[in-house]
């Protein structure tokens, strides 16, 4: 069974501009999650999508968004980027509770 | 919403010594709570997890234990071998079926041979 793909894997964006990342969960799953991951803060929850409704959405500010579409795959984007917006963005697929990450798309902002 | 805080942020043990990483949460409502690995470059695995109808729960050479009452709960990992470096993740959520885990800001484990 393949696992949670992510695309792109990495990605160089200039402040101000808006950046759309892509999920693919496993097969079956569909709850998808998007976490950022950066060195110093570890892992921040973004949201959640469950059967194409977005069920939490963590503490992080309107430019962050996503949607997920009838097949479960998911997509974020991030919208007037900063520089604070550099990060490994993971996403997770779940059939119980148990989170399936894909490898992460890392983004540059510069 | 929950807030999980996680210490140490480092920790170095020799080859078989134990490591403990300790782990406190806020929301008195968290009863479920998971331990990930990521290792150098990877994406991080689900190692073992615990609810809160638990106190304690073993696999192999690693453990977690819960105290609900003080709100933290720890991983214990004996017999380190080299292959334990990596980060260690906590986290916790209601289990209301969303999986919404709130993480810890890991603790970078390293095993000297």
């Amino acid at each position: 069974k393949a696992g949670v793909t992510q695309t792109p894997r990495y990605l160089i964006k200039t402040r101000g501009q808006q950046v759309t990342l892509s999920c693919s969960p496993i097969s079956g799953h569909r709850s998808v999650s998007w976490y950022q991951q950066t060195p110093g803060q570890g892992l921040q929850f973004l949201f959640e999508y469950f059967s194409e409704t977005q069920r939490n959405k963590g503490n992080f500010p309107g430019r962050f968004s996503g949607r997920q579409f009838s097949n479960s795959r998911s997509e974020m984007n991030v919208s007037t980027l900063e520089l604070g917006d550099s990060a490994l963005y993971l996403c997770a697929s779940s059939l119980a509770q148990e989170l399936f990450f894909g490898e992460g798309s890392r983004l540059t902002v510069l | 919403g929950e807030n999980v805080e996680q210490h140490p942020s480092t920790l170095s043990v020799q080859e078989g010594d134990s490591a403990v990483i300790k782990c406190t949460y806020s929301d008195s409502a968290s009863n479920y709570f998971p331990w990930y690995k990521q290792e150098l470059g990877k994406r991080p695995q689900l190692i073992i997890d615990i609810r809160s109808n638990v106190g304690e729960k073993k696999d192999q050479r690693i453990a977690v234990t819960l105290n609900k009452t003080a709100k933290h709960f720890s991983l214990h990992i004996t017999e380190t071998q080299p292959e334990d470096s990596a980060v260690y993740f906590c986290a916790a959520s209601r289990q209301t079926g969303a999986n919404n885990l709130f993480f810890g800001t890991g603790t970078r484990l390293t095993v000297i041979p």
